[in-house]
């Protein structure tokens, strides 16, 4: 069976420090990636998906970025944490194909920036 | 851009009752297929229901169904014979070439 693995779960960062998220799938291979941001009180925000090894689309740029360097690894850091970036960041995983829109969630990682 | 608009930030619904949720989205696409999860509390976020654009049936899931109105870009969700444990932020989606967008959510409370 497929699983999905995010950390850290929780993270406390002072502005203008870096940032790096780690989301890794296991039981799958060539899956599509996925990072989202939930504010609070708000929806799913997404960042920045990728349907393959070294591609990113990127929907929020700014002083987020994302990274592929496996198959079913997928990054999100920052080199300098704004205030704003404080979130619920979540991973996601899909099939690249059948079972067309079925993301599977990770458990979150929650960032506050001080 | 596509854009996904959830008109009802919360709402609450006797146990055993009938609620519906509204959803509505903005495309230029005539092949899309729209979703919608269920985020319950401290819970990871799983899919309820999903339903392409090409099919004109409802998809009904058990006790959930929706209203597909594909003219009026409209998608709302029915949870019949509402549980407690149904209680959780819903999410209607829209997805197009890999491409998920989300709504705001809608929290949904049951009441005993």
């Amino acid at each position: 069976s497929q699983t999905i693995h995010q950390w850290p779960a929780t993270l406390v960062q002072p502005v203008g420090s870096p940032l790096s998220l780690e989301c890794t799938v296991e039981g799958t291979s060539n899956p599509n990636l996925y990072w989202y941001r939930q504010a609070a009180g708000r929806g799913l925000q997404l960042l920045f998906y990728s349907v393959g090894i070294g591609q990113i689309s990127s929907e929020v740029p700014q002083n987020l970025s994302a990274s592929r360097p496996q198959d079913r690894q997928f990054i999100l850091s920052s080199k300098k944490l704004l205030l704003s970036d404080s979130g619920f960041y979540l991973c996601a995983w899909s099939f690249s194909s059948g079972r067309v829109g079925e993301l599977f969630f990770g458990e979150g990682s929650r960032l506050t920036v001080l | 851009a596509q854009t996904v608009t959830q008109s009802q930030p919360e709402m609450s619904v006797q146990e055993a009752e009938t609620v519906t949720l509204s959803c509505t989205y903005d495309t230029s696409e005539n092949n899309y297929y729209l979703f919608w999860y269920k985020q319950p509390p401290s819970r990871q976020m799983i899919l309820v229901i999903r339903q392409e654009a090409y099919k004109q049936q409802n998809a009904t899931e058990n006790r959930f169904s929706v209203n597909f109105q594909k003219a009026a870009k409209s998608f709302s969700l029915k949870i019949s014979d509402s549980q407690l444990g149904d209680t959780a932020m819903y999410f209607c989606a829209f997805m197009n070439n890999n491409d998920m967008r989300f709504g705001a959510g809608t929290r949904l409370t049951v009441k005993p």
